[in-house]
């Protein structure tokens, strides 16, 4: 158990609906990171937050938005969605703000209808 | 472009027989060489981390070293539970991981 927990584990929904995935780190740190994992492509960086701020983005679609509130946990948007955003989203956590060791989540699959 | 790739793509092993595998890197400014296992549907497991060229780690089988273009991980007498997908990324300036594909290990008894 890395520490790092996604809510919910599974979630079916239909194209152009909107969803929110939670992520609360691990006790203590301070980055929180999302990444897409599909079939074809591999992990892929999407935003990192550090103590409530926006620090890094990456391939992030404009019609994904992400936050991280006070207590540190995070919230990744996803609306209008497609088929193409069926994937696996995974949240991680480190202490620092980057360039450390950073500790996954189980993960979220999302699964578009 | 920060770039890793992976080799070979997938690797099956008997259980015992040793191995290696290789992530060939091209980065600006390398900030740290990491080192996750991924079981089928599960989160990245953290393994090791190398910042600089000569650096090696090790844990249990498992032995990563680190060059200026490329780190191994060598596998030493693996067991069928070692089976995962073993992914390498590179931490950059930009506060990210730059992931490889992975290489998807098999070991049989």
């Amino acid at each position: 158990d890395s520490g790092v927990t996604q809510t919910p584990k599974h979630l079916i929904t239909a194209t152009g609906q909107r969803v929110t995935l939670r992520c609360s780190p691990r006790s203590g740190d301070l980055s929180v990171y999302w990444y897409q994992q599909s079939l074809d492509q591999g992990l892929q960086f999407l935003i990192q937050y550090y103590n409530g701020e926006e620090r890094a983005k990456g391939n992030i679609l404009e019609r994904f938005s992400a936050q991280q509130f006070p207590d540190l946990h995070s919230e990744l948007n996803l609306s209008s969605l497609e088929l193409g955003d069926s994937a696996l989203y995974f949240c991680a956590s480190s202490v620092g703000k980057g360039n450390t060791e950073a500790f996954f989540g189980q993960g979220t699959r999302l699964t578009v209808v | 472009e920060d770039q890793v790739t992976q080799s070979p793509e997938a690797l099956r092993l008997q259980e015992g027989e040793s191995s290696s595998l290789n992530c060939s890197y091209t980065v600006s400014g390398l900030r740290g060489l990491f080192w996750y296992r991924q079981d089928p549907g599960k989160g990245p497991e953290f393994l090791f981390t190398l910042y600089s060229a000569g650096e090696e780690k090790e844990k249990e089988r498992l032995k990563a070293t680190l060059t200026k273009k490329e780190s191994f991980l060598h596998i030493t007498a693996p067991k069928p539970e070692d089976s995962a997908t073993y992914l390498c990324a590179l931490s950059t300036g930009f506060q990210k991981l730059v992931f490889g594909t992975g290489t998807r290990l098999l070991v049989s008894p």
